[in-house]
């Protein structure tokens, strides 16, 4: 089945600096990547996803890129505030499939 | 409010005790899943449901239950607790088909300790 490897497991960033977590993914037919956002004592929400016929996708202070040579797949995040503070999920889906298989999480904390 | 609602929120239970959690959406959503968050490992799906009368195993099925005789509704059973099953639990749902299809929306999380 799909694996989904996710890095760094924690992030510390100064408020105003940028954060970047990286995913790789091992089955090459996935065609959709999101990341979710978890914030304290809440449910994981989805903030921005990606097709595999696309390379990059932005909203705002956060973008998505993905290599589908290389199978990896990574988040942006520019000008960071503390309230961008929580664990950040990516996840893979095969073509024709519908569950996702998620990485292990990334704790972002950014300091004012 | 669109929202996916899940009870008990909080349980403390001990081994043997049969529990259900119960999960609920107002969408309409044809997809219903259960993962479970333990630290360290992520979100790892327990069992899930593409329309009623129809499940599938995740990847951690073992020592649960689900049924979907209902479209909105998804409970998890827990036949036999045991410690291994404390955990925080996660109930979600989405669409097959449209522009949202399989964004998932997540309940706010169940948490369970098994003595």
């Amino acid at each position: 089945g799909e694996n989904v490897e996710q890095h760094p497991s924690t992030l510390s960033v100064q408020e105003g600096d940028s954060a970047v977590i990286k995913c790789t993914y091992s089955d090459s037919a996935s065609n959709y990547f999101p990341w979710y956002k978890q914030e304290l004592g809440k449910g994981p929400q989805l903030i921005i996803d990606i097709r595999s016929n696309v390379g990059e996708k932005k909203d705002q202070r956060i973008a998505v890129t993905l290599n589908k040579t290389a199978k990896h797949f990574s988040l942006h995040i520019t000008e960071t505030q503390p309230e961008d503070s929580a664990v950040y999920f990516c996840a893979a889906r095969k073509s024709g499939y519908s569950t996702l298989t998620f990485g292990k999480g990334t704790m972002l904390l950014v300091s004012p | 409010e669109a929202q996916v609602t899940q009870n008990p929120r909080y349980l403390i239970t001990v081994t043997g005790k049969k529990l259900t959690v119960t999960c609920s959406q107002n969408m309409n959503h044809e997809y219903m899943s259960w993962y479970r968050q333990d630290p360290g490992l992520g979100l790892r799906q327990i069992y899930y449901s593409m329309n009623v009368e129809v499940t599938d195993k995740g990847d951690v099925p073992e020592g649960y239950k689900v049924s979907r005789k209902e479209k909105r509704n998804f409970p998890l059973i827990l036949e036999s607790p045991s410690p291994n099953q404390t955990s925080l639990y996660f109930c979600a749902s989405s669409d097959l088909r449209g522009p949202v299809a399989n964004v998932l929306t997540f309940g706010a999380g169940s948490r369970l300790t098994v003595l």
